[in-house]
């Protein structure tokens, strides 16, 4: 399996654009999580899905942020308008109840720098 | 709601030094416990978890971990670190009806020559 694939790696824009962040998680997997890291606040979770539904997207920071989930094998997550404050690595994690009991395997992460 | 602390920010050690990492959740019920390890640049990877059995879990490279329950702890030990370990470690638990993984803040480990 080639793993949680995320693109682009690495993402430069301007403040005010929009900024879209994709994922494709492992196949097979049910649950896919959105995380966001920075110097100052560390690891934090944005939002998760199982089985293509949103089950809390309470740590989403303002409705600047969204994410979808059209199907089981791709996500977004989207920023519109993005602001400096945005910049960090954006990770994408999938994992299967059950089968690999809960353990999330992560992606490489999405650098995104807005000016 | 569930809660990790990892005590130690940064940690600096020499080369065959041992090493433990502090991580205490604060969850009453049955709990998952994680280590993940992020080199610099890199994505997070599972070190070890422990489910149940064995309070003392042994992972890749050489790290294990001990859960103590009625401390509440999940420490990360190696007996001898390299510096290839120089590195983020990241403590993280779930409970076990739900998937959602609450973090640590991480312990950044720098291991000199």
């Amino acid at each position: 399996d080639a793993g949680v694939i995320q693109s682009p790696r690495h993402e430069v824009t301007e403040m005010g654009q929009e900024v879209t962040l994709r994922c494709k998680p492992i196949s097979g997997h049910d649950y896919l999580f959105w995380y966001r890291q920075t110097m100052m606040r560390g690891l934090e979770l944005l939002i998760y899905f199982n089985n293509n539904v949103p089950i809390d997207d309470s740590g989403m920071p303002e409705d600047r942020f969204s994410a979808k989930m059209p199907n089981a094998s791709f996500s977004t997550l989207k920023i519109q308008p993005s602001e400096p404050r945005d910049s960090a690595v954006y990770f994408c994690a999938s994992s299967s109840f059950g089968r690999t009991q809960e353990t999330q395997y992560f992606g490489p992460g999405t650098r995104l720098l807005v000016l | 709601a569930q809660s990790v602390s990892q005590h130690n920010h940064h940690v600096i050690l020499s080369e065959a030094a041992s090493l433990e990492l502090g991580c205490n959740y604060s969850y009453g019920g049955t709990v998952n416990l994680f280590w993940y390890v992020q080199y610099p640049g890199q994505h997070l990877q599972l070190l070890l978890k422990y489910f149940s059995g064995d309070p003392l879990v042994k992972g890749i490279k050489g790290f294990e971990a001990e859960f103590i329950k009625s401390k509440f702890s999940f420490n990360l030990r190696k007996p001898s670190v390299q510096w290839s370990d120089t590195a983020e470690y990241f403590c993280a638990v779930n409970t076990g009806t739900a998937s959602k993984l609450t973090f640590g803040t991480g312990t950044r480990l720098q291991v000199t020559l």
